[in-house]
């Protein structure tokens, strides 16, 4: 079974602070992808980055950055700079390979409030 | 990118009506979908899986009868809550699997907020 652990339920912030959220899953497939996605208050949800198992490679962009670590089975995401705009539910995901694999497994996410 | 487009975006019906959910992938065929229901403050929850041309999948808990799902073609799933009650109020949004190379894999749509008054 997959699983995803986002054990921040909620950060407050104040604006240009940098914060980091964490996220660890668990799964047997050797082949997974790892997301992130942003749900800002009107409900959509905002694709950040997907990532394959392959891949550990850290990525960023503009003010975000990402670290994936299979070692700790963690995918952590750091915005640098905070700002209002970057106040929102943040979700972790993780999907298999191959048949119910392809399920999108979600963490509880983390609230995220940027205060000025 | 992949486009997934939901309607309606909000709905608001009476006690014992059924309503009907649209999803739709506008620059990709999507041969699977997935439909999912999030309450306030929680993560989303999948309620089922469908394939084109075939039955939904439902996760565990989640009535078939209730929640119907229709995927009749490569673009477009439907989930019509039948009989809706105010515990259904929720929000529910759908998902396409996009397998183009130049896909992120799963597209959202914007969600549906279901109100039953």
């Amino acid at each position: 079974a997959q699983k995803v652990t986002q054990a921040q339920t909620e950060i407050s912030v104040v604006e240009k602070e940098d914060v980091t959220l964490d996220c660890v899953y668990e799964t047997r497939d050797t082949t997974y992808y790892l997301f992130w996605y942003k749900q800002p208050p009107s409900g959509e949800l905002v694709f950040l980055i997907r990532r394959n198992s392959f891949d550990e490679q850290n990525e960023i962009s503009g003010r975000y950055s990402w670290n994936f670590q299979k070692s700790t089975s963690s995918f952590n995401f750091t915005i640098t700079a905070s700002q209002v705009v970057d106040s929102a539910v943040y979700f972790c995901a993780l999907s298999g390979s191959g048949g119910s694999n392809y399920k999108l497994t979600f963490g509880k996410g983390t609230l995220l409030t940027v205060n000025p | 990118g992949a486009v997934v487009s939901q309607h309606p975006s909000r709905v608001i019906c009476k006690s014992g009506t059924s309503v009907k959910i649209e999803c739709r992938s506008l620059d990709f065929q999507a041969t699977t979908m997935f439909w999912y229901r999030q309450f306030p403050k929680q993560s989303l929850m999948l309620m089922a899986t469908s394939n084109e041309g075939s039955k939904a999948t439902y996760e565990q808990g989640v009535e078939k009868d209730k929640f119907l799902i229709n995927h009749a073609s490569l673009t477009l799933s439907t989930l019509t809550v039948t009989s809706a009650h105010p515990e259904d109020s929720s929000f529910y949004i759908c998902s396409a699997r996009d397998v183009t190379p130049r896909g992120y894999g799963y597209t959202f749509g914007s969600g549906t907020r279901l109100t039953v008054v």
